[in-house]
């Protein structure tokens, strides 16, 4: 079965980058996955979804900060410029036959 | 641009059943597939089902044996009912359609906490 692996928390100061990741288990590499954002005490709202050819396709009014790349099992969410809003839980998420998966979030600080 | 927005009763008392429904505006329930996702306090996003414009269902495997997915093309609607509920199923539910043939979540509902207590 399909795994998502994502570290519980990452930390970076305003203005500044950083990147996300999710791993895929090793026989799924191959996977799309799609990103979630959920700020505080909101819903979740679709992201992008990042192919394993690196290519991402992103979401209605989703900020050109925000973009995704792959390597391997790994898929990125890198965020540039942060900003305070930016501070929320992401979570990354992929699907196969019959059944859909989350990671289980990053929190973000933005310091 | 859809609109997916959760009712149903917020407090359910163990033992009993679950039942939500999420009105979609926007778009047509035949067109799309539809899914439930919840939260409980403070944890992550757990999948709880989906449902094909077909009515074809897909259960997460840890709640197979107590929920249910329908389709109401009249009213626009998709459903979810979860029986023998626990204080465990206490979180926050999602109603989400989901891209194309069944891939991502691309839009979701605002979400409704549901509270199991008697």
């Amino acid at each position: 079965q399909v795994v998502l692996t994502q570290s519980p928390s990452a930390s970076a100061s305003l203005g500044a980058s950083v990147n996300l990741t999710c791993t895929l288990s090793s026989a799924h590499s191959s996977y799309s996955i799609a990103w979630h954002q959920q700020q505080p005490e909101k819903g979740p709202r679709y992201l992008m979804k990042v192919n394993s050819d690196g290519s991402h396709s992103k979401g209605d009014g989703i900020p050109d900060r925000f973009s995704g790349s792959s390597s391997g099992a790994e898929r990125y969410l890198t965020i540039s410029s942060l900003q305070s809003d930016d501070e929320a839980d992401y979570y990354c998420q992929t699907w196969a036959t019959n059944i859909w998966v989350f990671g289980g979030g990053t929190k973000l600080t933005v310091l | 641009q859809v609109q997916l927005q959760e009712s149903g009763p917020r407090l359910v008392k163990p033992s009993e059943t679950l039942s939500l429904t999420c009105t979609v505006s926007g778009y047509s329930i035949t067109n799309y597939y539809w899914g439930w996702i919840r939260q409980p306090p403070g944890k992550g996003l757990e999948w709880v089902g989906s449902i094909s414009p077909r009515g074809t269902t897909y259960y997460s495997p840890s709640l197979r044996s107590r929920v249910t997915l329908s389709l109401d093309t009249s009213k626009n609607q998709f459903s979810l009912r979860l029986t023998s509920v626990t204080a465990a199923d206490t979180a926050v539910y999602f109603c989400v359609k989901i891209y194309g043939s069944g891939s991502y979540f691309d839009s979701w509902g605002r979400g409704t906490l549901i509270t199991v207590s008697s």
